[in-house]
């Protein structure tokens, strides 16, 4: 059983779309993260959620906006893809903040053309 | 602010030798978590070991060994006798007690192990 699952695991799209990915995890987790991991492979986070509220919202343009629909989701929506969209995203997830270990998804590798 | 170092973009060796992972951090917090994280050529990331700053034993894991100084700030990482499925790009990362969840990530070493 895949523990965070991401869909799609590829997503090649025109610039100016709008694209959503998703993310789910069976863990039981209470805490939810998307982070973007660039062409140079330099992972940075963009958003956290605990228990379905926002505590976490790095500088990211207004265009990427997640939604927890429950505990057990947080799906990332990105309105008038640009070409430096272009990059990885990882879902993660955790039991709580602090000491408590995230796990990753698989990541989705997002093409913007 | 929180800042992690991996100096060494890649390295490259051969088979059964040992190679170590060095990873320098910065925080003002007295509290504090240190991860490694390993991206193996598949894409995804896998969690390997998590240290907190009040514990500072060394950690064993196969031939896997974590090296935890808080003097020098550092948490290097070594392989022993490395294997060609050892070759990944490996991350350092830090969690700060007062930044809640956010983990920063070093910029990451790629490993390359030749047969």
């Amino acid at each position: 059983d895949t523990a965070v699952s991401q869909t799609p695991k590829y997503l090649v799209t025109q610039m100016g779309n709008d694209k959503s990915i998703k993310c789910e995890q069976n863990l039981g987790h209470d805490t939810m993260y998307w982070y973007k991991q660039d062409s140079k492979k330099f992972l940075k986070i963009m958003f956290s959620y605990n228990n379905k509220e926002l505590i976490i919202n790095e500088t990211v343009p207004n265009r990427f906006s997640p939604k927890s629909p429950d505990k057990a989701h947080l799906n990332l929506h990105i309105n008038s893809l640009e070409l430096g969209d272009s990059a990885v995203y990882f879902c993660a997830s955790s039991q709580g903040r602090g000491r408590h270990i995230q796990y990753f998804g698989a990541g989705t590798r997002l093409s913007v053309l | 602010a929180q800042k992690v170092t991996q100096a060494q973009t890649e390295i490259s060796v051969v088979e059964k030798e040992d190679v170590t992972l060095d990873c320098v951090y910065e925080t003002r917090d007295t509290t504090y978590y240190l991860f490694w994280y390993k991206q193996p050529p598949s894409g995804e990331l896998v969690f390997l070991i998590r240290r907190n700053s009040f514990d500072e034993q060394n950690e064993i894991s196969g031939r896997y060994s974590w090296n935890f100084q808080k003097s020098t700030s550092s948490f290097n990482f070594t392989i022993t006798a490395s294997q060609v499925v050892d070759s990944a790009v490996y991350f350092c990362a830090l969690r700060e007690e007062t930044s809640g969840s956010r983990l920063t990530f070093g910029e990451g070493t790629q490993l390359t192990v030749n047969p």
